[in-house]
């Protein structure tokens, strides 16, 4: 069973720092691209980053780029979002997901349960 | 411009059928794409990846009931014989080179 649990999550202040984790299990995690997904309170779903399997393939919401890094340890089948320089319309849910390919072209097929991060001063 | 289309919000009653739609952009209309269902203070489920020619292929326990199709550059998701927990949000969601998109997705109300 294809298990996505987030954590990291919490309050932080504008202009700091926060890394969100995402611990994956039941399916070979290096072969597949994993994304971030983000809702910010009462709105759809934005898509954030994306990294391809072997993690040599990376892509940017414009809303994010520069400010977000997104990365993964296969050997820890762990996802990560590093966030600097958090601004107050970075507070959402943010869901970690399994994409269906391992170039990241293709549906997300699992998601995860979500980490709330609030950006207040 | 890669972009999704969806209706704000549908509604159909107890035991009914509704179909869903999602319209891609000019220019996209051979993408396929992916429908996902979220209910009320749940994250995101997967439901399915619909192609352009209609075929469709569902994630892990989807009941019968729901089912996806095709014409030109609209996606659609049909849920028949409507239950109470189908009253959710459904979003669409394709993917390109270096982008991934999100409809706005459709508020859905089963009287």
């Amino acid at each position: 069973e294809v298990q996505l649990l987030e954590s990291g999550g919490g309050l932080v202040q504008p202009g700091g720092s926060l890394r969100l984790s995402c611990a994956a299990s039941g399916f070979i995690f290096g072969n597949y691209a994993m994304c971030w997904v983000r809702q910010a309170p009462g709105k759809g779903l934005e898509w954030v980053s994306i990294i391809s399997g072997s993690g040599g393939s990376i892509y940017y919401a414009d809303s994010v780029k520069g400010r977000f890094t997104i990365s993964r340890d296969n050997s820890k089948n762990t996802l990560y979002l590093q966030m600097s320089g958090p601004r107050a319309d970075d507070t959402a849910v943010y869901y970690c997901a399994k994409v269906g390919s391992p170039n990241g072209y293709g549906e997300v097929d699992y998601w995860g349960q979500g980490t709330l991060v609030t950006v207040s001063s | 411009q890669l972009v999704l289309t969806q209706s704000p919000s549908a509604s159909a009653s107890l035991g009914a059928s509704v179909k869903l739609t999602c319209t891609l952009s000019s220019g996209h209309s051979s993408y396929a794409i992916a429908w996902h269902q979220q209910q009320p203070e749940k994250g995101p489920r997967y439901l399915m990846k619909v192609n352009n020619d209609g075929s469709h292929t569902k994630g892990d326990g989807i009941p019968d009931r729901f089912s996806g199709s095709s014409s030109g550059a609209e996606r659609y998701l049909t849920i028949s014989s409507l239950q109470s927990d189908d009253d959710a949000d459904y979003y669409c969601q394709t993917w390109g080179t270096g982008i991934r998109v999100f409809g706005g997705g459709t508020r859905l109300t089963v009287l």
